[in-house]
């Protein structure tokens, strides 16, 4: 099955600097990956996602790229926030496919100090 | 439009009991997901309920069950508990989009 790999596992930041966070995975026929963000205490909410046909997404601060060849995808949050400190997880899936299930990463613990 | 919302929110038992979970997904949502979500560690896949049958099945146990009823909402069932069973665990919408807000399980 597909394997999700996620650094670092921790990082932080000042605020207004940039966090970049990577993912690789190892199944090429993956083409959905979404990114969660979880607050303490509080249930993962989807915040941004990608598709195997597109190499970059961005919202607002947040932007998302995929480089397919290498099996890599990069979360990348511009003018952090102290509001931005949060787990932050990928995840990649074979959307369309039976098997329905997202594979995630073990997680980056962000921090923002202001 | 309601979310998915789960029931307890926390629950505590202790070793060798029996835990039920509850979880309805969103309104037209037919699929839900079971993800357990241990102390420092990722979600990990437990089931996928679709159209009321079992779709897909983590790597875990079969005393972790379940079933999904006719209005699509969905029971996790984990018999005899074990200390290592105390996390987190979360239900998904189709889509996966929408998470619970979970069940905190302790297990004693």
């Amino acid at each position: 099955g597909e394997n999700v790999e996620q650094h670092p596992s921790t990082l932080s930041v000042q605020e207004g600097d940039s966090a970049v966070i990577k993912c690789t995975y190892s199944d090429s026929a993956s083409n959905y990956f979404p990114w969660y963000k979880q607050e303490l205490g509080k249930r993962p909410q989807l915040i941004i996602d990608i598709r195997s046909n597109v190499g970059e997404k961005k919202d607002q601060r947040i932007a998302v790229t995929l480089n397919k060849t290498a099996k890599h995808f990069s979360l990348h949050i511009t003018e952090t926030q102290p509001e931005d400190s949060a787990v932050y997880f990928c995840a990649a899936s074979l959307r369309g496919s039976t098997l329905g299930r997202l594979y995630f990463g073990r997680g980056t613990q962000l921090t923002v100090w202001p | 439009e309601a979310g998915v919302t789960q029931s307890p929110t926390h629950l505590i038992k202790t070793r060798g009991q029996q835990a039920t979970l509850r979880c309805s997904p969103i309104s037209g949502h037919t699929s839900v997901y079971w993800y357990q979500q241990a102390l420092g560690l990722g979600l990990q896949f437990l089931l996928w309920y679709d159209e009321g049958e079992e779709r897909n099945r983590g790597n875990f146990p079969p005393r972790f069950s379940g079933r999904q009823f006719p209005n699509y909402s969905s029971e996790l069932n984990v018999n005899a508990l074990e200390l290592e069973d105390s996390a987190l665990y979360l239900c998904a919408s189709s889509l996966q989009q929408f998470f619970g807000p979970g069940t905190r399980l302790t297990v004693l």
